[in-house]
């Protein structure tokens, strides 16, 4: 499977503060997604990464709050924009190489925010 | 949405021990994942199961769509297969989205 490298793996931010994660494949991909796992739950999607174009939001979830881009088929970055307390929890990327194919995870970055 | 119950929520099993964890979804999916979360936060895939059974070492999985669950079975229980072991499921046209389900959180003692 691919091998993904997501940074920074853990960060304490201040409020009001944005924050970029960077999630890097090592081959092309299909499908790029970020998920938010907040603490002691299970995973909920953001966004797919569209390669080229705006990101595609879940309901509850904002552009201008969670900027998303893709630049190419191997490489995504997640900002958390304008950060609370609320925001502290692990943000996952993850990737499908092609249909049909099972969904494989970054090890996610742990962010608290003070 | 789709609804993704899993049960039980908690599991602790002495060392050796078999186990059988069980995910319900409420409408007709394209695939179905079983991923295990270990206590560093590493999620690993564990199967792509849309229907059927198969088999990974200890670990086997059971989908029945028409059904609507998947089972996981744990056999000879180990203490690194503590953590959290999520299912997940992409809805009808999903675009290979996931809806995960609540979870089981599984503690093996030694």
């Amino acid at each position: 499977s691919a091998v993904i490298s997501q940074k920074p793996s853990r960060d304490i931010c201040q409020r009001g503060t944005s924050l970029t994660i960077q999630c890097q494949v090592d081959s092309q991909v299909t499908m790029m997604f970020w998920y938010r796992q907040q603490p002691g739950q299970s995973l909920t999607l953001i966004a797919t990464a569209n390669q080229g174009s705006e990101a595609t939001y879940e309901s509850g979830f904002v552009i201008d709050k969670f900027p998303i881009s893709r630049p190419n088929l191997t490489f995504s970055t997640l900002t958390v924009s304008n950060m609370s307390p609320e925001d502290s929890s692990i943000y996952l990327c993850s990737v499908v190489s092609g249909v049909g194919q099972p969904q494989h995870f970054g090890d996610g970055t742990r962010l608290s925010i003070l | 949405g789709i609804q993704v119950e899993q049960s039980p929520p908690d599991l602790i099993l002495q060392e050796g021990a078999n186990s059988t964890l069980r995910c319900n979804f409420s409408d007709s999916v394209n695939n179905l994942q079983w991923f295990h979360q270990n206590p560093w936060g590493q999620l690993i895939n564990l199967f792509y199961i849309p229907s059927g059974t198969k088999q990974n070492g200890r670990l086997s999985a059971t989908t029945v769509a028409t059904e609507r669950y998947s089972l996981l079975y744990i056999s000879s229980s180990q203490t690194t297969d503590s953590g959290v072991y999520f299912c997940a499921v992409e809805k009808r046209f999903g675009n290979e989205k996931l809806t995960f389900g609540t979870g089981t959180r599984l503690t093996i003692i030694p």
